[in-house]
């Protein structure tokens, strides 16, 4: 069964940094399109960032332009996140989500268990 | 960018009775790319619908959506005890801001 893991998720400072990672098992991630997706305490679903099947495209919400970074390894199926400037809006459970193509359009029919990362002093 | 509202806030029904979930797109979006996923608490999201009425593999045909343009639809005849959860419609063209979702709960 294919299925994405979320890792590096924790407690960090604001303004510090965080990595989060998305591997896949059972499942060739370079033909898709990956998104990440968090939910904070009490709120809904909220898209953060998304990028192309090859990895030459990236796109980001407004509230995390400029923060963090979404980058992918293919050769390795994995993903990263990469985290920074973190602020206590930014608590939430991340999930990484994979698209059933390679561009847009897709929607994400495949989603890993999240992680939960927590910004607080 | 454009925002979904999705309606009612919340519902409360009983196990086998119909839920009508709707979902406004500001602007119309175009070749009805628009999904609708079910998130329980601890658990990952699960689409349930895409292209605005197909249902994504393994989802019981009591589940249905509907509409076109800037109005969908999602609809779940009889309700199963699984079913109360939370509901959230996305576009996935070029934008893919979520609606704030609607609370479907046990009355």
């Amino acid at each position: 069964e294919a299925q994405l893991l979320e890792s590096g998720g924790g407690l960090v400072q604001p303004g510090g940094s965080l990595r989060l990672s998305c591997v896949a098992s059972g499942l060739t991630l370079s033909p898709y399109a990956m998104g990440w997706v968090r939910q904070a305490p009490g709120r809904g679903l909220e898209w953060i960032t998304a990028i192309t099947g090859s990895g030459d495209s990236t796109y980001y919400a407004d509230s995390v332009q400029g923060r963090f970074t979404f980058s992918r390894d293919n050769s390795k199926n994995t993903l990263s996140l990469q985290m920074s400037s973190l602020r206590a809006e930014d608590t939430a459970i991340y999930y990484c989500a994979k698209g059933n193509s390679r561009s847009r359009p897709y929607y994400f029919d495949s989603w890993g268990q999240g992680t939960l990362v927590t910004v607080s002093s | 960018e454009i925002v979904l509202t999705q309606s009612p806030g919340t519902l409360s029904l009983s196990p086998g009775e119909r839920a009508t979930l709707s979902c406004r797109a500001s602007q119309s979006i175009s070749n009805n790319y628009l999904a609708w996923y079910q998130l329980k608490p601890g658990q990952s999201p699960r689409l349930l619908i895409y292209g605005a009425s197909s249902r994504a593999t393994g989802i019981p045909d009591r589940f249905s959506g509907s509409g076109s343009g800037t109005d969908f639809t999602l609809t779940i005849n009889g309700l199963e005890p699984e079913d109360f959860a939370m509901y959230y419609c996305q576009p996935y063209g070029n934008s893919r801001a979520f609606g704030q979702g609607t609370q479907v709960e046990i009355k």
